[in-house]
C-alpha cells in the first residue's frame, strides 16, 4: 500500500506571495493533518480534515487555511507568505478519528526569501 | 493545557546497548493515546509505538517499549539492541483533545547509536 504523498517537495517563494501546498493520503485513510516544523518552535498543529470537514485547527493565523476534496486529498494555503513561514510541512493521515495511528509524508520544506 | 517534557535533548548509546528515552506530560483529557515518533536524517516521521492510556499493560513493538506510569504521567520509551537506523530524533506525543488527531509533540530527544 502506497505512503502519504506530498507535493511538491520543496519550494521556494518570495515574502508576500501564497503557496499550495498537497497531500494524498494513504488509500482507505480519511482523515488528513497538518503539521509545521521549525527549528525554533518544534512540531506544530495547523489543522485536522475528516471526510471533507475540518474538525480541528491549530493556533496559527488566519493566512494559513486548508481543504480536504472528496477523495480525501487534502492542500493546504498560505497566502502572504512571511519569512517566519519557512519549515518543514508535514501531513499525516489516519483511518479515522481520535487517537488513530497517523503516518506522515516526507513533508515540503518551504523556504521564504 | 496540555504539556509535554522531554527533559534529555540529546542522548547517545552504544550499538547493541539499551537506552531509555523520557517524556512526561500532562493533560486534563481522561481517556486518550500517547506515541512515540521517530524522525531520522531523512525527516521522515515514522511510528514507533503507541499506548493507550486506559491499558495497565505497556506497549511492545519487537525491541521498543515503553514504561507507562499514568498517576505519574510518565512515558518512557526502551530501545533494546540499539541499532545504527536507530539514529533519530524521537518524539513523544498525545493528541490535544479526545476523540482528534491534532497531535502535541514533546521538543524531542536527539538519539546517536555509536558503533
Amino acid at each position: 500500500k502506497a505512503g502519504v504523498t506530498q507535493t511538491p517537495r520543496y519550494l521556494i517563494k518570495t515574502r508576500g506571495q501564497q503557496v499550495t501546498l498537497s497531500c494524498s493520503p494513504i488509500s482507505g485513510h480519511r482523515s488528513v493533518s497538518w503539521y509545521q516544523q521549525t527549528p525554533g518552535q518544534g512540531l506544530q498543529f495547523l489543522f485536522e480534515y475528516f471526510s471533507e470537514t475540518q474538525r480541528n485547527k491549530g493556533n496559527f493565523p488566519g493566512r494559513f487555511s486548508g481543504r480536504q476534496f472528496s477523495n480525501s486529498r487534502s492542500e493546504m494555503n498560505v497566502s502572504t507568505l512571511e519569512l517566519g513561514d519557512s519549515a518543514l510541512y508535514l501531513c499525516a493521515s489516519s483511518f479515522g478519528p481520535g487517537g488513530s495511528e497517523q503516518y506522515f509524508g516526507p513533508g515540503t520544506r518551504l523556504t521564504v526569501t | 493545557a496540555q504539556t509535554v517534557t522531554q527533559s534529555q535533548p540529546e542522548m547517545s548509546v552504544q550499538e547493541a546497548e539499551t537506552v531509555t528515552l523520557s517524556c512526561t506530560y500532562d493533560t486534563s483529557e481522561s481517556n486518550y493515546y500517547l506515541f512515540w515518533y521517530k524522525q531520522p536524517p531523512s525527516r521522515q516521521m515514522i511510528l514507533v509505538i503507541r499506548q493507550e492510556a486506559y491499558k495497565q499493560q505497556n506497549a511492545t513493538e519487537n525491541r521498543f517499549s515503553v514504561n507507562f506510569q499514568k498517576a505519574a504521567k510518565s512515558f518512557s520509551l526502551k530501545i533494546s539492541d540499539s541499532q545504527l537506523g536507530d539514529t533519530a530524533m524521537y518524539f513523544c506525543a498525545f493528541p490535544a483533545q479526545t476523540g482528534a488527531n491534532n497531535l502535541f509533540f514533546g521538543t524531542g530527544t536527539r538519539l546517536t547509536v555509536i558503533p
